[in-house]
């Protein structure tokens, strides 16, 4: 049974450029959300993706965009990198709607320079 | 809106002893609190949650917390510790389905 998996692991980016991160939920699931996790702070919650619409926004800028696919996977995007963008993103999916323990996956380093 | 605190940046155990991380939560109505873990370059790991019920909730690797409700708690608690449990320990509150809003952590130290 796979887990929730991220993929790149890392990646390095310049200002003002464009990243997109991807994420596949755990078998079985079909909600996705996402984090950052600055270093030394919680993670903090960036959106919620089900039924290929988002659901719900934390307080995140326009910059920060999404995407769910009909398979239940997913995609970040982040348009105008900014240094203060360099974290790890965090994918977790949730069977829904009513289960309440999110699977986090491994985690996307993204490094802005 | 709904918070949760977690008062202690590293809690310092040795192998064996009683360890405790403290959570303090502010919410309107019942809350759905979890305790995840998170080991170094890795994401997060479900330790145990609480919903509704028991006021003592076990959970993985041994790990238990406590409701109480009169003290806005849930603190995590493992009776021995090992030195793997070294690591970066989480508690969060859902305001809502499938949103997790995080302290900001609890490095425990587990020395030898």
């Amino acid at each position: 049974d796979a887990g929730v998996t991220q993929s790149p692991t890392h990646l390095i980016k310049t200002r003002g450029q464009q990243v997109t991160l991807r994420c596949s939920p755990k078998s079985g699931h079909d909600t996705v959300s996402w984090y950052q996790q600055a270093l030394g702070q919680g993670p903090q919650f960036i959106f919620q993706y089900y039924e290929e619409e988002e659901r719900q926004r934390g307080n995140f800028p326009d910059r920060f965009s999404g995407h769910q696919f009909p398979n239940y996977s997913s995609e970040l995007n982040v348009n105008a990198l900014l240094l203060g963008d360099s974290a790890l993103y965090l994918c977790a999916s949730i069977k829904g709607p009513g289960g309440s323990e999110q699977f986090f996956g491994p985690g996307t380093r993204l490094t802005v320079l | 809106a709904q918070s949760v605190a977690q008062p202690e940046d590293q809690v310092n155990v040795a192998e064996g002893n009683p360890l405790t991380v403290k959570c303090t939560y502010s919410v309107s109505g019942n809350p759905y609190l979890f305790w995840y873990v998170q080991y170094p370059n890795r994401g997060l790991q479900f330790l145990l949650k609480y919903i509704t019920g028991d006021n003592l909730v076990k959970g993985s690797y041994g790990f238990e917390a406590e409701f109480n409700k009169s003290q806005t708690s849930f603190h995590l608690k493992k009776p021995s510790a090992l030195v793997s449990d070294s690591a970066l320990y989480f508690c969060a509150v859902s305001p809502s389905w499938g949103k997790l809003q995080f302290g900001a952590g609890t490095q425990v130290v587990v020395t030898p």
